[in-house]
């Protein structure tokens, strides 16, 4: 079955320094991977997406991940945090069985330190 | 303006009283699901709908109830709502159910005391 791990719960930036946030994936064939945010009080809004092809994606806000294969990684990155981006972040992969279409990881909150 | 709009956002309950969390998105999107947000544990689908009629347990289906009767309506029903259901609930609604992006709902905040 397909999992996602997150391994860091909290994570607290200073405003101005790069950010990575770490996701690694349990899948048995090629993943579809997803990373949201979800702002306090918000709904989840999609960062960005990987299907195939370049292995760095971009997305919106000034956010990019990398999908490297050799380490089930999907590390999401930003090289300057505002504080605007505090919040909860999701790494999701793809699971195309049958009706399912994402499984979640926990979660990484975001903190950022004016 | 294209979204997914789930009600009430917050709702304060007793053990045991009915509820119905409704959920309707206008971006005619064959697939809807229900998911639970708990500290820690991410989110968990709860019950998915491929298309009208089409309904189907998730990986949490125990307490809950769906129906899809027309395509853009996904309620999500608690027949007899225990303290342990109090969580936060998302619906969300895709084009399909392959991978493509799901749209979020802004969240339904129960509570069941």
């Amino acid at each position: 079955a397909q999992s996602v791990t997150q391994p860091d719960i909290h994570i607290t930036v200073s405003e101005g320094a790069s950010l990575e946030l770490r996701c690694n994936y349990s899948y048995g064939a090629t993943p579809y991977l997803f990373w949201y945010v979800q702002s306090p009080g918000q709904g989840l809004q999609l960062l960005l997406k990987y299907f195939s092809g370049d292995t760095l994606v971009q997305g919106i806000k000034g956010f990019e991940a990398e999908f490297k294969r050799s380490q089930s990684s999907f590390n999401l990155r930003k090289p300057s945090v505002h504080w605007s981006d505090a919040a909860e972040y999701f790494c999701a992969v793809g699971a195309p069985n049958y009706g399912q279409n994402f499984v979640f990881g926990p979660g990484t909150r975001l903190s950022v330190l004016p | 303006e294209a979204q997914v709009t789930q009600n009430p956002r917050y709702l304060i309950t007793v053990t045991g009283k009915k509820l119905t969390v409704t959920c309707s998105q206008n971006m005619n999107h064959e697939y809807m699901s229900w998911y639970r947000q708990d500290p820690g544990l991410g989110l968990r689908q709860i019950y998915y709908s491929m298309n009208v009629e089409v309904t189907d347990k998730g990986d949490v289906p125990e307490g809950y109830k769906v129906s899809r009767k027309e395509k853009r309506n996904f309620p999500l029903i608690l027949e007899s709502p225990s303290p342990n259901q109090t969580s936060l609930y998302f619906c969300a609604s895709s084009f399909s159910e392959m991978n493509t992006e799901a749209f979020f709902g802004q969240g339904t905040r129960l509570t069941v005391v």
